[in-house]
This record gives C-alpha cells, structure tokens and sequence, in this order.
C-alpha cells in the first residue's frame, strides 16, 4: 500500500511565524504535491514537484515556498503565516504508467490554524 | 467556466436508493478521468477511474462521454457508509502533464 505521511494533523501557528509543513512518502513516486482545501473552494494545488531539487507553482503559490531536497519528502513552508493561511492542508504523490495515469495518493491532512 | 464542475448537492436520499452524479469539464484535450471519495475530515481517496468504455466496479457505474465533455457515477442499493463527498478528478493534460484538477465535490447522504 502506498503510504504518505504528513508530519501533524494539527497545528496553530502566529501571525507572522514560519511554518514548516512536512510530507514523505514511501513509494518511489517521483511527482508530489500540495493543496490547500477550504470549503466551497475544493482542493487547489500550491506547488507540485516532478523531481529532487525541482518544483513548479500551482494555482496559488503566492506566500508560499517548497522545499524537496530528497526523493520521498516534499515540505511546504509559510514564510510568515497569516490568518488567510488558515485552512486544511494536503500532500499528494504519484507516479505515472499507462494504467495508473498519475493517479493521486493522499496523506491524512494537517489542519493548520494561524491567530 | 470552472475546469471541473459538479452540483455540490447535498444529495439527500434513503438506503437502498439508485443515485447518480455528473461532473463536466472544459478541456477537450483531458486525458484521463477519476472518481475519488473523501469522507468528512478525511483525506480524498481514490474511488475508481473512468474509462472510455465505461466501467462498474460492484455498486458504482461510471461513464464517460466524451463528445459532451461529462462524467457520471452511478451508485446503486446506496448503504449508509456511502455517505461521503465524491470528487470528479480530470487530468487536463496541459502544461504539467502529471496534474489533475479536482472538481469541488458532490455531498451524499444516505438516510435511514
């Protein structure tokens, strides 16, 4: 089974801290993502990456960076938090073969709440 | 026009009920397609992907029409644990050939 792990189901963070957001998976996939996922909004994606040391920006990278320095761990991280940062979110991997076609696996979420 | 629309619902209906779902997109160019379930406080999970032929995978029917550009679900003698939000999922197949695009969800409930 495919697993990814997201390092906390909670956090609550300061206006103006910076967060590190933490995510390894265990397969070998080489694309991982980030997506916030706020009510009526569904899921959108920050920052993806195909590779070590490569990233691209999502939809919404703005306040954002990432962080993949080794195949398995994609870390997303809020330079300095706000109160609009608040929201649920979640890291994804996949890999792609004619049957799978980039089929998405996701970790368990972290709430994130900035005050 | 949203990449991925869906009706959000809430789709209230009683055990044992037939329901369907429809999901369009925009882009002609889509290459692959998926159904995905997140329950609530949950992480999405893949339910099935869609081919073109159509698939059933026991209760759940999926379909693809590609000419009108929409997927449906099709989800038979509902049970309560079906209760969940179902996801409509598009690989758009531009610019990053490894990215989908989520649709916001349909809500399901399924009563007593």
């Amino acid at each position: 089974d495919v697993k990814v792990t997201q390092s906390s189901r909670y956090l609550v963070k300061r206006t103006g801290e910076k967060v590190f957001l933490e995510c390894v998976q265990d397969m070998d996939h080489e694309n991982m993502f980030w997506y916030r996922q706020d009510p009526g909004l569904g899921l959108r994606l920050i920052y993806f990456s195909y590779d070590v040391k490569m990233k691209e920006k999502g939809d919404i990278p703005e306040g954002y960076s990432v962080s993949r320095e080794k195949k398995e761990r994609f870390s997303l991280i809020l330079e300095s938090a706000s109160t609009n940062q608040t929201s649920m979110y979640l890291c994804a991997s996949s890999f792609w073969t004619a049957l799978a076609k980039n089929i998405q696996y996701f970790g368990a979420g972290t709430r994130l709440s900035v005050l | 026009r949203k990449e991925v629309e869906q009706d959000p619902g809430p789709f209230n209906v009683p055990e044992g009920a037939t329901v369907a779902f429809n999901c369009t997109y925009s882009n002609s160019a889509s290459q692959s397609f998926f159904w995905y379930r997140q329950d609530c406080r949950k992480e999405p999970k893949l339910l099935m992907s869609v081919y073109s032929s159509g698939n059933e995978d026991g209760r759940f029917t999926a379909q693809l029409n590609r000419a009108s550009q929409y997927i449906s679900l099709l989800i038979r003698d509902s049970k309560l644990s079906d209760s969940a939000t179902y996801l409509c999922v598009v690989n758009p197949a531009t610019g990053g050939g490894n990215k989908l695009t989520f649709g916001t969800g349909t809500q399901l409930k399924v009563e007593l």
